[in-house]
């Protein structure tokens, strides 16, 4: 089995300033992607950055990047320079490429204070 | 990326009654995953749909509850039969991609039961 968890249920961040997210998994597989997905109030699941397992070096995505710590099984997601837009619950995902199955975290509610 | 349209994107159903949601995507694909997501929870994998067989079920979700149809490779529904409060949901319908089988959502179809 494998499990995604996010440990903070709730963050807030000042208008261009930066926060972390944080995110923790475990599996058996050796093979598998992980995910950070934004939800805003429109309840569309939104991609916001990608990481391959097999790749040391962590993605980024214009104000977005991620820290992958495979030997911890660690994941967090870097906002830079946060926005009012970036105010959303965020995912953490785990992709099974075996299994072509994901599991997904409980999910932390970012707030953007202007 | 991909183009993926649900309908209903939002409905008020009343108790005992059924309701199918429809998901189409922009090119063909392998398999198609439902997602269900309760008020204020992460989500939860209810069953993938191939195409040319039955859809395999996570535990907790049956078929006489949850039929889905998978008719060609861009189009499937899912039904949620004799509803009751309890299913008043978020249902998501996803397909993953290349690369690294990333996963991609519709809109959503929100639907309360009274």
């Amino acid at each position: 089995a494998q499990t995604v968890t996010q440990s903070q249920p709730e963050m807030s961040v000042q208008e261009a300033e930066t926060v972390t997210l944080s995110c923790t998994y475990d599996t058996s597989e050796s093979d598998y992607y992980l995910f950070w997905y934004k939800q805003p109030p429109s309840r569309q699941m939104i991609l916001v950055i990608r990481q391959e397992a097999y790749k040391q070096q962590n993605a980024t995505e214009n104000r977005f990047s991620v820290n992958f710590q495979k030997a911890a099984k660690s994941f967090s997601l870097k906002i830079s320079d946060s926005q009012l837009g970036d105010a959303a619950m965020y995912f953490c995902a785990l992709h099974n490429t075996n299994a072509g199955k994901s599991t997904f975290g409980d999910g932390t509610t970012l707030t953007v204070k202007p | 990326s991909a183009v993926i349209s649900q309908k209903p994107s939002r409905d008020i159903c009343q108790r005992g009654t059924s309701l199918t949601i429809q998901c189409q995507v922009d090119s063909q694909v392998t398999m198609m995953f439902w997602y269900r997501q309760q008020p204020g929870q992460s989500l939860t994998l209810i069953a993938t749909a191939n195409q040319g067989s039955e859809a395999t079920y996570e535990s907790g979700f049956v078929i006489d509850k949850f039929p889905i149809s998978r008719p060609n490779l861009t189009f499937s529904t899912l039904t949620v039969s004799n509803m009751s409060p309890e299913d008043s949901s978020i249902y998501l319908c996803s397909v993953d991609r290349d690369p690294g089988n990333t996963i991609y959502f519709g809109e959503g179809s929100w639907l309360t039961v009274v």
